[in-house]
């Protein structure tokens, strides 16, 4: 099957500080990415839809001027979380999708903790 | 707007026991219903789906129908094995809304089973 990787795995930052977080389709063009968010012992929320080489699309209650994302190539999109904050520490979750619609491949995951 | 519920979790089985998560539905068009199953220290996977009323999806010795009628599409098997020990998330995309092909979760179901 497709392969979706994450970098890093998990990352620790100060309070104030932005953090970029990779999501990579190893094996496939992704001309969908998402980007999600779960908290523990929750569901996976999603936070945006990206399009490559469009600007994202926001979910309702998710900062765009917080949470940067990027797609600049079929292979690549980055979440960068900016002067990140306690509560910001979750996990962050990409998925992406080629040319079969209704299927999604997810990346492994990325552990943020923010002190 | 669109919703799903699981039944709530854990759930504890021994080897060979028989397996039901009830997950239920709500979407404003015709939706495409998923079973997703996440590993430990693993990304999501695509376990099962289905996208029309009465289809039934399989797979690895799990099925689950699309019942329209009661707006469920519940996951079971047969005998469980120690190695489906994972979190099991249903999970639904909605065409008719307009993030074409993006996926509402439900809560998540901790499966664990012991030999």
């Amino acid at each position: 099957g497709a392969v979706v990787s994450q970098h890093p795995s998990w990352v620790i930052c100060k309070s104030g500080t932005s953090v970029k977080i990779e999501c990579r389709s190893l094996d496939f063009q992704a001309t969908t990415m998402f980007w999600y968010r779960q908290f523990p012992k929750q569901s996976l929320m999603l936070m945006a839809t990206s399009n490559e080489g469009s600007k994202a699309t926001y979910e309702q209650g998710v900062e765009k001027d917080k949470f940067l994302i990027n797609h600049a190539s079929l292979t690549l999109s980055t979440l960068t979380v900016t002067s990140a904050h306690p509560e910001d520490s979750s996990f962050y979750i990409c998925s992406a999708r080629g040319d079969r619609i209704y299927e999604q491949y997810f990346g492994p995951g990325t552990r943020l903790t923010v002190t | 707007g669109d919703s799903v519920t699981q039944m709530e979790g854990p759930v504890t089985l021994s080897e060979e026991a028989f397996l039901t998560i009830n997950c239920t539905y709500t979407a404003t068009g015709y939706p495409s219903l998923f079973w997703y199953v996440q590993y430990p220290g693993e990304g999501l996977q695509l376990l099962l789906k289905a996208t029309k009323a009465d289809d039934k999806g399989s797979n690895k010795g799990f099925e689950a129908t699309y019942r329209k009628e009661t707006t469920s599409f519940h996951l079971e098997k047969g005998s469980v094995q120690v190695s489906d020990s994972a979190v099991y998330f249903c999970a639904l995309s909605d065409p008719g809304g307009t993030s074409y092909g993006k996926l509402t979760f439900g809560q998540g179901t901790i499966l664990t089973v012991h030999p």
